[in-house]
């Protein structure tokens, strides 16, 4: 069973770093085709697709906030972890971490529970 | 990039209803569409994926079809556990990939 939990702080100030953690069981994401992604939603609005990294260490974003998302894993740790520079108010969402393969294109399953995010001074 | 028009934004149904979504891609995208159901508080789950493929728990009711750039998600017959917000995502080519802007399927 793929399991997917998201981590990191619940409120972050405007300008700050947001790091957040997610954590993953029952798959390697040092396996063919296994990609981890993140996915947001603000309140009341619709998803947006984040960042994306494979099991050979290929990365994709957003175009949108490309240059502020990077993307990390650590095959070790089954964890990947995702970084978003100077956080604003807009920023404020529901943060998902998601499993996919590249073998069924943009089939995210399982996803994590998600974790709000709150960008407030 | 690849845009995303998903219609109506919402839709008031009631139990037993034939209940259609469309999505429109800006460029063809072959049958590289995927479909989403979301419940209040909860996170999205896979429903459908190559555009008319079903995830194993879903019920026969759902129909997911097109290609090219117009696609479509039909449920038959509506039912109680069938009201949430359907989103559909392209995932032509690699990334990045974009959503559409949901479908809340409400109660009449």
């Amino acid at each position: 069973q793929i399991t997917l939990k998201e981590s990191g702080p619940t409120v972050v100030k405007p300008t700050q770093t947001l790091t957040l953690t997610c954590t993953f069981s029952g798959f390697s994401l040092s396996t063919t085709t296994v990609g981890v992604g993140w996915i947001r939603q603000p309140p009341g609005q619709a998803l947006e697709w984040l960042a994306l990294i494979y099991w050979d260490g290929a990365k994709r974003y957003g175009p949108s906030l490309k240059s502020r998302l990077t993307i990390t894993k650590d095959t070790s740790k089954n964890q990947v972890v995702l970084t978003m520079t100077n956080m604003d108010p807009v920023d404020t969402a529901t943060y998902y971490c998601v499993h996919t393969s590249d073998s069924i294109r943009g089939a995210f399953d399982p996803w994590g529970q998600g974790i709000l995010v709150t960008v407030s001074s | 990039d690849i845009q995303m028009t998903q219609s109506p934004s919402s839709l008031s149904a009631s139990v037993g209803d034939r209940v259609t979504i469309t999505c429109r891609a800006s460029q063809s995208i072959s049958t590289f569409l995927n479909w989403y159901q979301q419940k209040p508080g909860k996170a999205p789950k896979l429903l459908i994926y190559a555009a008319s493929s079903l995830q194993s728990w879903v019920p026969s009711r759902f129909k997911g079809s097109g290609s090219g750039t117009d696609f479509s998600l039909t449920i038959s017959s509506l039912q109680p556990e069938d009201f949430a917000t359907y989103y559909c995502l392209q995932s032509f080519n690699t990334p990045p990939w974009t959503f559409g802007q949901g479908t809340k399927v409400e109660m009449k």
